[in-house]
């Protein structure tokens, strides 16, 4: 059971736009920034969204954060086929004074 | 550009030790927090813990006391050790770097993670 909660899975089609969206609390996401992962199969996460909104070197302007109270939304813009992945959302936690991460969710480019 | 390798045995018994290396490369251990992450297969991530070069660490309570972190800044390394494992702790292991600013901003790089099973 993950302290954050995602859906399970998202669907778009290519040039679409899709969100994910991410509930917390007060001891992490009420509290916190919010951070997105994305992970391909059989790879390792890579950062994709910290802060809420800001985007690593590297990271197209097609995807973008946002944060409104103890929720959090990932938005994908322009879906292309290589978004397909699984997605995590992260936040710290003054609970754990770590990390705490969402269940993932599956994003399926129809 | 900073990259992460982790290293270890592949399988660990039942109640034995489950034993990693993280190994830094193109850049300095130094000046930074660094993170243990696990991941069951088709599961999610957990946070197992992090460590600074000043040896100073914090570990995932669920874990409890079986959490053992060390560094070693003349290898630019640092390690874990989990101890009585179970079934339950065969995962993904990842080691990462923390990512602060104002604030906590995630973990920026990673390693490409090593499979640890355990059974006998």
């Amino acid at each position: 059971q993950s302290v954050l909660t995602q859906p399970p899975s998202a669907s778009g089609t290519p040039g679409h736009r899709v969100t994910i969206s991410c509930s917390g609390s007060s001891s992490n996401i009420g509290s916190y920034t919010v951070n997105w992962y994305h992970q391909l199969p059989g790879t390792a996460p890579k950062l994709l969204i910290y802060g809420n909104n800001q985007r690593p070197s590297g990271v197209p302007d097609r995807f973008s954060g946002s944060k409104s109270g103890t929720s959090a939304s990932l938005a994908i813009s322009g879906l292309q086929s290589e978004d397909e992945a699984d997605y995590y959302c992260a936040a710290w936690d003054d609970s754990l004074s770590g990390p705490v991460f969402g269940g993932g969710t599956k994003l399926t480019v129809l | 550009q900073v990259q992460l390798q982790e290293s270890g045995p592949g399988l660990v018994k039942p109640s034995e030790t489950l034993s990693l290396t993280c190994t830094v490369s193109g850049g300095s251990i130094s000046s930074y927090y660094w993170s243990w992450i696990r991941q069951p297969a088709g599961k999610g991530l957990e946070w197992i813990g992090r460590i600074y070069i000043s040896g100073s660490t914090k570990h995932n309570p669920s874990l409890k006391s079986r959490i053992t972190m060390s560094v070693d800044r003349s290898k630019n390394q640092f390690s874990l050790n989990l101890s009585s494992v179970t079934a339950a702790d065969t995962a993904v292991y990842y080691c990462a770097r923390d990512f602060w600013g104002s604030t906590h901003y995630g973990l920026d790089v990673w390693g490409q993670g090593t499979t640890v099973t355990v059974s006998s």
